[in-house]
């Protein structure tokens, strides 16, 4: 099955410092991708929604300039959370979506647990 | 994209069938039903979508009304692995701001004991 792939798992920094997270699909092509943010004990809510070689567009009350999402190529989507500070912390998983039919699933890779100290 | 409602959680016994839920009475002709479920601390996994047919895979089978206005998931023969939070979001299959987008509820918290 369709493979999508995220690093770092678990990162934990330093308030202010600046952290990327990369999203691969890794056995087919995503043409879409998109980032989530969980919190504890709360639902996925979606971030923003990246195609490839266009700009990211973004959910209401999402700052882009503080979530920098670059979708250069349709195997790659990367998020940069830039000047991280605690309440950034939080579950941060992306997915991807194929090229083909319209109704194709999107695929979730295993999330990016992020602690800003 | 149309409302779903599930109820906030299910016990089942490991061996016996697991069914799941789903009122979307708000759905439209283009939107499909996606079924997913996540396991503590991991990313959502992909169970079965439907648009008005039944569907069934190797992990699922998904019945829908004929109205379109609710869905069932079902789990064969649940096993202490399918403990999990699962949702059942309705989705545009193509075309307009929200295509693709997926747009989670609280989903319905399966229990799966001995």
């Amino acid at each position: 099955g369709a493979v999508v792939s995220q690093h770092p798992s678990w990162v934990i920094c330093k308030s202010g410092t600046s952290v990327k997270i990369e999203c691969r699909s890794l056995d087919f092509q995503a043409t879409t991708m998109f980032w989530y943010r969980q919190f504890p004990k709360q639902s996925l809510m979606l971030m923003a929604t990246s195609n490839e070689g266009s700009k990211a567009t973004y959910e209401q009350g999402v700052e882009k300039d503080k979530f920098l999402i670059n979708h250069a190529s349709l195997t790659l989507s990367t998020l940069t959370v830039t000047s991280a500070h605690p309440e950034d912390s939080s579950f941060y998983i992306c997915s991807a979506k194929g090229q083909g039919y319209s109704n194709q699933p999107q695929h979730f890779g295993d999330g990016t647990r992020l602690s800003i100290l | 994209d149309a409302k779903t409602t599930q109820p906030p959680s299910m016990d089942c016994a490991e061996g016996r069938a697991a069914n799941l839920p789903c009122n979307h009475s708000t759905i439209s002709g283009n939107e499909y039903v996606y079924w997913y479920r996540q396991i503590h601390s991991q990313g959502p996994q992909y169970i079965i979508h439907g648009l008005k047919n039944n569907e069934t895979n190797e992990m699922a089978s998904l019945i829908i009304t004929e109205d379109r206005k609710s869905s069932t998931l079902i789990l064969p023969h649940a096993t202490l692995r399918d403990t999990a939070v699962y949702y059942c979001i309705v989705s545009r299959s193509a075309g307009g701001t929200s295509y693709g987008k997926l747009t989670f509820g609280q989903g319905t918290i399966l229990t799966v004991h001995p």
